[in-house]
């Protein structure tokens, strides 16, 4: 167990609906992380979150956002779902941001989102 | 921008033997980490070890050692008297020192046969 949390473990959806994605941090990590894996894609980084602020964006969609709160948990919206969007998202956490030598980040179960 | 190939999309090693693989990273940085991770069929995403650019000597973990190579730009694993429980995904990835994004290879199956 990583300490990092992820709900829903499953969502299955429609297209052209809207879903949110939830992740808890371990405790006292202040960046948080989303990724995407499916099976064209691979895995690839989202975005990052620094305590409250975005902090680094990857190759994220339009349709999708996200944001972190004061309690430093986390959302992706995803919007706007298309049949490519079905895949596992991952949250990961870390303690700090910059490129620290010891950011380990720590990955949470993934949400796998079906859509159909 | 970097990249991260691993050129073998399954190995397969009988229990208790040793087995390597591959990951060569493109990168034109100087500082920077690279990493194993390890995905079971549980799909948790587990660090498994961790180098460092800058230190020449080979991180170990146990029954997991790399062979890092920075002028060639090769990390590889290798998994000493593997076990059952090894069977999983195996992802390199590589991380800049400038920033925290993880840039992670295709993956390489690992089955371990009894």
């Amino acid at each position: 167990d990583s300490g990092v949390t992820q709900t829903p473990k499953h969502l299955i959806t429609a297209t052209g609906q809207r879903v949110t994605l939830r992740c808890s941090p371990r405790s006292g990590d202040l960046s948080v992380y989303w990724y995407q894996q499916s099976l064209d894609q691979g895995l690839q980084f989202l975005i990052q979150y620094y305590n409250g602020e975005e902090r680094a964006k990857g190759n994220i969609l339009e349709r999708f956002s996200a944001q972190q709160f004061p309690d430093l948990h986390s959302e992706l919206n995803l919007s706007s779902l298309e049949l490519g969007d079905s895949a596992l998202y991952f949250c990961a956490s870390s303690a700090s941001a910059g490129g620290q030598p010891y950011n380990e980040q720590f990955f949470g179960p993934g949400t796998r989102l079906t859509v159909l | 921008a970097q990249t991260v190939t691993q050129s073998q999309p399954e190995m397969s090693v009988q229990e208790a033997e040793t087995v390597t693989l591959s990951c060569t990273y493109d990168t034109s940085e100087s500082d920077y980490y690279l990493f194993w991770y390890k995905q079971p069929p549980s799909r948790q995403m587990i660090l498994v070890i961790r180098q460092e650019a800058y230190k020449q000597q080979n991180a170990t973990e146990n029954r997991f050692s790399v062979n890092f190579q920075k002028a060639a730009k090769s990390f590889s694993l290798k998994i000493s008297d593997s076990q059952l429980g090894d069977a999983a995904m195996y992802f390199c990835a590589y991380r800049s020192a400038r920033d925290d994004k993880l840039i992670f290879g295709t993956g390489t199956r690992l089955q371990v046969f009894p």
